[in-house]
């Protein structure tokens, strides 16, 4: 089984500003780890995911995350946030023997302030 | 229509009534999932179809009544729910047998139960 853990429940943050958002994970397989973000009244969109090869993969609207192995981490950053990022973002993780299932954290709600 | 729709997206019912959620999905996809979401809580999933076979139930109660006709179309039949019922429900599909199970969200129903 697997769990995921999203550290900030909360980021408020700057128009402009760089920011992160932390998650961590736990399972006993190899995973493959997924970023979603959920803007207010609609579903959740993919913004990118980690299969394997390069640990730093790039997603939609400037979004990048690293995976980090011996940390069972795998925090989503963006070097310079706008009003529209505001929004719930999800991390996810997938057990690459059982793909037809998604742990996700509790959610970290990110305010881009003015 | 594309991607995955749910109808209604918003819904009040009293805990006697009888409702039924819909999804459709315009993607081509052979699994197809229902999450409840509640706030501060992280994605429950509740039923999973593949190949339309339910192939997971997460030990939801007997109330919530799963249906899914063929690959595109997927229900969940509601009956005598309670309070604590009221909350986001997601539908969601991806394709199987795919080296990464990537899934697509509809918007969700916004359920009330008073």
């Amino acid at each position: 089984a697997q769990s995921v853990t999203q550290l900030d429940s909360q980021v408020p943050v700057f128009e402009e500003a760089p920011v992160e958002l932390r998650c961590n994970y736990s399972s006993s397989v190899s995973v493959y780890l997924f970023w979603y973000v959920q803007y207010p009244n609609q579903g959740l969109q993919l913004l990118l995911k980690y299969l394997s090869g390069s640990t730093l993969v790039k997603g939609i609207n400037g979004f990048e995350a690293e995976f980090n192995k011996s940390q069972t981490s795998f925090h989503l950053r963006k070097p310079s946030v706008h009003i529209s990022d505001t929004a719930e973002y999800f991390c996810a993780v997938s057990d690459v023997n059982s793909g037809s299932r998604l742990t996700f954290g509790e959610g970290t709600q990110l305010t881009v302030n003015p | 229509e594309t991607g995955v729709t749910q109808t209604p997206r918003h819904l009040v019912m009293g805990m006697t009534n009888k409702k039924s959620l819909k999804c459709e999905q315009h993607l081509g996809h052979n699994a197809m999932y229902w999450y409840k979401q509640s706030a501060k809580k992280p994605l429950e999933l509740m039923f999973v179809y593949s190949l339309e076979e339910r192939v997971e139930n997460n030990s939801v109660p007997s109330r919530f009544s799963p249906e899914c006709p063929n690959s595109s179309h997927l229900f969940l039949h509601l009956h005598t729910l309670q309070p604590e019922d009221s909350a986001l429900y997601l539908c969601a599909s991806s394709q199987v047998r795919q080296p990464v199970n990537e899934q697509f969200f509809g918007p969700g129903t916004r359920l009330t139960v008073l």
